[in-house]
């Protein structure tokens, strides 16, 4: 099976832009999360999707959006880019369904700098 | 406040000894708990897990003991591999709610050949 793709894989945007990222899950994984990754604060849940429904979500703001399409494929907007969103994105697939324990499968990144 | 606790920031140890990384919780709402390995540029890879019912979990190389009275976990990795050189991160969720992880701040490992 293939796994967690990510693109793009860097990104370099200015303060003010927005961006949107993509990630592809595992072939029959519904559940998709978000993770933001940055050196001071480690790795930090953004949300989570499941059948194109966000079942959860972090501290982050409003700024912050994401979505999820039929396909599961998923996509996060961030919007008024600040300096602090230079960061590695990670997105994480699941064969979760809501009950059980399920491990997460987690996608190479997008690094998005913002200058 | 930061519920998943990783004190060591590094570890260096030699080929073919064992490696011990320790990682404790705050939150005892917290029953599934998981280790990652992260190379450089690369997303975390899945190593292994642990539920709350057991205290110890074996996958070739690598065990996972976990003591819920002390919120305590380790990792051991017998034995060590240069290229188990990487940095681990601990990892917590709830039954029921396990695709939101809570991740401790990382352990470098460095296997000395």
């Amino acid at each position: 099976k293939a796994g967690v793709t990510q693109t793009p894989r860097y990104l370099i945007k200015t303060r003010g832009q927005q961006v949107t990222l993509s990630c592809s899950p595992i072939s029959g994984h519904r559940s998709v999360s978000w993770y933001q990754q940055t050196p001071g604060q480690g790795l930090q849940f953004l949300f989570e999707y499941f059948s194109e429904t966000q079942r959860n979500k972090g501290n982050f703001p409003g700024r912050f959006s994401g979505r999820q399409f039929s396909n599961s494929r998923s996509e996060m907007n961030v919007s008024t880019l600040e300096l602090g969103d230079s960061a590695l994105y990670l997105c994480a697939s699941s064969p979760s369904t809501g009950t059980g324990t399920y491990e997460q499968y987690f996608g190479p990144g997008t690094r998005l700098t913002v200058t | 406040d930061q519920q998943v606790k990783q004190n060591s920031p590094s570890l260096s140890v030699q080929e073919g000894r064992i490696s011990i990384l320790n990682c404790d919780y705050t939150n005892s709402m917290f029953d599934y708990f998981l280790w990652y390995k992260k190379y450089p540029a690369e997303g975390p890879t899945f190593l292994i897990s642990i539920s709350s019912i057991k205290d110890k979990n074996e996958d070739g190389r690598f065990t996972v003991f976990l003591n819920k009275s002390a919120k305590h976990l380790s990792l051991h990795i017998v034995p060590s591999q240069p290229g188990d050189s990487a940095v681990y991160f601990c990892a917590a969720s709830r039954v029921g709610s396990n695709y939101k992880l809570t991740f401790g701040k990382g352990t470098l490992l460095t296997v000395n050949p």
